[in-house]
């Protein structure tokens, strides 16, 4: 049974650019949460999907958007990247209301380099 | 301000050495959550416990065990008899209802066994 599975592992991306990451959630889960962690830092939660929708926001601005599918994947999207967007963006799933239970299972995570 | 404070930035023992990562939290809610998640090398966040804020039972898992505490607003970490494999970054999480249950993590402790 595969766990979360993030694509790309690492990717390097000019200031300015667009960039596109994207999460497979773990095989019965339903809702799929965002998190970014700069380095020597705890991750810092982005958002979170639910029924394809939005459901929860971080402090992060605009240019962070997001977007699930109908079989529960998602994608991560950051427009017009900032030196400071270098870090590693984790994907976590869960199960709707089952979250607290299973602590959240993350990928290995997709490193972001801006330069 | 930092809702999750693991003060020990990092710590570095002797194998066989037991070892305590302490945590200490701050919310207002009376329904939350706390974690720890271990994070190797490789990034994959790695769930070891969850507590509700309803349960200060202390925890025993092998080698590890977790000692909650609501009157000092704390959860710390005991590994006993450390091994090298213990060797990792550790953090504490918190999740609130106030928040819709998204994971607040400290900055992480990051523990070195050495043989």
């Amino acid at each position: 049974d595969a766990g979360v599975t993030q694509s790309p592992t690492h990717l390097i991306k000019t200031r300015g650019q667009q960039v596109t990451l994207r999460c497979s959630p773990k095989s019965g889960h339903d809702t799929v949460s965002w998190y970014q962690q700069a380095l020597g830092q705890g991750p810092q939660f982005i958002f979170q999907y639910y029924e394809e929708e939005e459901r929860q926001r971080g402090n992060f601005p605009d240019r962070f958007s997001g977007h699930q599918f109908p079989n529960y994947s998602s994608e991560l999207n950051v427009n017009a990247l900032l030196l400071g967007d270098s870090a590693l963006y984790l994907c976590a799933s869960s199960l709707e209301n089952d979250g607290q239970e299973d602590g959240y299972t993350f990928g290995s995570g997709t490193r972001l380099t801006v330069v | 301000a930092q809702k999750v404070t693991q003060a020990q930035t990092e710590i570095s023992v002797v194998e066989k050495e037991d070892v305590t990562l302490d945590c200490v939290y701050e919310t207002r809610d009376t329904t939350y959550y706390l974690f720890w998640y271990k994070q190797p090398p490789s990034g994959e966040l790695v769930f070891l416990i969850r507590r509700n804020s309803f349960d200060e039972q202390n925890e025993i898992s092998g080698r590890y065990s977790w000692n909650f505490q609501k009157s000092t607003s704390s959860f710390n970490f005991t590994i006993t008899a450390s091994q090298v494999v213990d060797s990792a970054v550790y953090f504490c999480a918190l999740s609130e209802l106030y928040s819709g249950y998204a994971l607040n993590f400290g900055k992480g402790t990051s523990l070195l066994v050495t043989p």
